[in-house]
């Protein structure tokens, strides 16, 4: 089943400029992942963040989550070619059994 | 190095064959699972398995089987009895616990139906 909405379902950008991508859910979570996809390969962690977290950072990417509007966005800051991939946000609920639920995933497209 | 291996990364398969495809980790995970991902689409869980000997659906099971006979092996096979197989699929494994499921992804078998 599929929990999370990303928007938009693709985005494509110069090089250099700041890529958004947003994440909808609909059930309480403990925490929230996004995971990056080259195409044609499997699936990468970028970064977790917690339900009592806000917002988290790991080099060139920022995460944010608000719970009371049980979304989440992803901003990558001076995009780069290699960043040309799809993204994809993923909800361990309550319920789940740390069983992840999915997002349909944003496509960026990084243009040189 | 430690990583999930997943094989062949192309299959085809004939109408009315059973494939199965390889998933091999070395990271000591307990978990494993399987998804399948269609052209442009999000992952859908088939199964996934907790511990050795034991393994439960995921939201699209119809038409594939599993087993987990060793830690490190959590092989799929693509039964005829389902329909529509051509789809990538990605094999996977995690520790889950309550501060969080990392997934740790193979890279993928390219299943086409001929």
């Amino acid at each position: 089943s599929q929990q999370g909405e990303e928007d938009p379902q693709a985005l494509s950008i110069q090089e250099g400029e700041n890529a958004t991508m947003n994440c909808s859910y609909k059930t309480s979570i403990n925490n929230l992942q996004w995971y990056r996809q080259n195409s044609g390969r499997g699936l990468v962690h970028l970064i977790l963040i917690r339900s009592n977290e806000r917002e988290k950072h790991s080099g060139r990417l920022r995460v944010t989550l608000d719970t009371s509007k049980k979304s989440s966005s992803l901003l990558i800051t001076a995009s780069r070619a290699a960043d040309t991939a799809s993204y994809f946000c993923a909800t361990d609920a309550f319920y789940s059994n740390y069983q992840l639920i999915w997002g349909a995933g944003t496509k960026l497209i990084i243009k040189p | 190095d430690g990583g999930i291996t997943q094989s062949p990364k192309y299959l085809f398969r004939k109408e009315g064959q059973n494939v199965t495809l390889s998933c091999e980790q070395n990271l000591n995970h307990d978990a494993m699972y399987w998804y399948r991902q269609d052209p442009g689409q999000g992952l859908r869980l088939i199964y996934y398995s907790q511990i050795v000997n034991d393994f439960q659906k995921g939201d699209i099971a119809e038409g594939y089987s599993v087993s987990r006979e060793k830690k490190e092996s959590f092989p799929l096979t693509v039964t005829s009895a389902q329909k529509n197989p051509t789809a990538f699929y990605l094999c996977a494994s995690s520790v889950p616990k309550a501060s969080g499921n990392t997934i740790y992804f193979g890279e993928g078998s390219w299943l086409t139906v001929v």
